[in-house]
């Protein structure tokens, strides 16, 4: 079993819809959780990290269920620009080591 | 957020040659560099975790004699890619993170193209 694992997609949904991601993760015992975004031919870049609280950054809402051990990554009002690949994240301590482990990524088209 | 350059952007080489790929955390003192590969279409694959001063740790099925990485500071670390051959051309990603937990910040990533 994957450490991190997302459903790849794609996600094709119309400007202005409402989508959510999913991410499950093995380790219960794991620390920190991340959202990425990365564009096509492009770094990753850091779209928020999740809190066992939750957060919110504008239209985007990160929620953590730790029993379930899965992440949700919430888009509402869906832009063309938020057209990407979205990629989980998680810190995990394993066998003496602090790693990150990445999902394979979802990708989201919004369409006009 | 925090700035992770990586240079060259892109780099083109004749089959045989070396190329070495520098990562720098520009306003953090990184405890932690990664280093990935991602072919095209495909997702970011770790090759090895680089901790400042100590050896890499590679991942399964990475020749740690082909691809050296050194990590001297905590603001630098470097992959060298060694007698490159066309299949070693990928997109090459630095990551590097401040502490253990931490999120991770990307370098711009560098394309390797071998002729």
């Amino acid at each position: 079993r994957k450490e991190v694992e997302q459903d790849p997609g794609p996600f094709n949904v119309p400007e202005g819809a409402t989508v959510a991601f999913n991410c499950t993760y093995s380790n219960s015992a794991s620390q920190s959780f991340f959202w990425y975004r990365q564009d096509c031919r492009k770094e990753p870049k850091l779209l928020m990290s999740v809190y066992s609280s939750g957060n919110e950054d504008g239209r985007f809402t990160a929620q953590l269920n730790r029993a379930s051990q899965y992440i949700s990554l919430l888009i509402r009002d869906s832009k063309l620009s938020d057209s990407a690949t979205y990629l989980c994240v998680v810190n995990m301590v394993q066998t003496g080591a602090n790693n990150l482990f990445f999902g394979t990524g979802t990708r989201l088209t919004v369409i006009p | 957020g925090a700035v992770v350059s990586q240079h060259p952007s892109w780099v083109i080489c004749k089959s045989g040659t070396s190329v070495k790929i520098e990562c720098r955390s520009l306003d953090f003192q990184a405890t932690t560099m990664f280093w990935y590969r991602q072919f095209p279409k495909q997702s970011l694959m770790l090759m090895a975790t680089s901790n400042e001063g100590s050896k890499a740790t590679y991942e399964q099925g990475v020749e740690k004699d082909k691809f050296l990485i050194n990590h001297a500071s905590l603001t630098l670390s470097t992959l060298t890619v060694t007698s490159a051959h066309p299949e070693d051309s990928s997109f090459y990603i630095c990551s590097a993170r401040e502490r253990p937990g931490a999120e991770a910040f990307f370098g711009q990533g560098t394309r390797l193209t071998v002729v």
